[in-house]
């Protein structure tokens, strides 16, 4: 069953520096979605891309974030520089239709230090 | 206040036990879907029921879409310890994205 696949799994990082989380999404799919989850709290949405472009992002998805699909199966999360409350699980999802089912990888959780 | 509020923030029942989660909405809801997590994994998609209310079962799990109430309710009949983990329900406000509720977790026990 094709699955959405987030690298890496944990990345452990100290304050200031930039990561990229790296997300593979199902092949045929053209929406894809940044969420992340602080331990303990709700699901938010951070940001929707289609065609190329961000289509919707939320307030937490400020100039330090960034998205880019650099090529026809990578949808990576870039941020530039972290901070202590930028700690979370960051989940990619993909889905093949604007309101349809959204597929979720495993998540990458990122502790900065 | 949240737009989409859930309960109970947690339940626990014996096996064998019926359960019911809600989720209510403050705003028109276009779609609703349900997910579970387990926890620190990925989540696992349940159920999605259309705007004008409809009902959909799955296995031991049914959900409702109740569309005068906005509200939708998923319903486990007989629960397993499989059945564990943490309920989310997701709006579709017809925007680009789903918004996720606090989640329900679910401890199921011998």
């Amino acid at each position: 069953e094709p699955e959405v696949t987030q690298t890496p799994s944990h990345q452990v990082t100290q304050m200031g520096q930039e990561v990229i989380l790296r997300c593979v999404p199902i092949s045929n799919h053209l929406y894809f979605y940044w969420y992340r989850q602080i331990l303990g709290q709700k699901v938010e949405f951070l940001v929707s891309f289609y065609n190329n472009e961000i289509s919707e992002k939320s307030e937490i998805f400020d100039d330090q974030f960034s998205v880019e699909r650099p090529d026809g199966s990578n949808f990576t999360l870039k941020i530039r520089s972290t901070k202590l409350e930028d700690s979370a699980m960051y989940f990619c999802a993909s889905s093949g239709q604007v309101t349809g089912e959204l597929f979720f990888g495993e998540g990458s959780r990122l502790t900065v230090l | 206040s949240q737009e989409l509020e859930q309960s109970p923030q947690s339940l626990i029942v014996q096996e064998g036990k019926n359960l019911t989660i809600n989720c209510t909405s403050s705003k028109t809801l276009y779609g609703l879907y349900w997910y579970k997590q387990k926890y620190g994994e990925g989540l696992i998609f349940l159920m999605m029921l259309q705007k004008g209310g409809e009902e959909k079962s799955h296995e031991k799990i049914t959900a409702k879409l109740d569309e005068k109430k906005q509200q939708s309710s998923l319903h486990i009949t007989a629960s397993q310890p499989s059945h564990a983990g943490i309920y989310l329900c997701g709006a579709d406000y017809d925007t680009d994205k789903l918004i996720f509720g606090t989640g329900t977790r679910l401890q199921v026990f011998p």
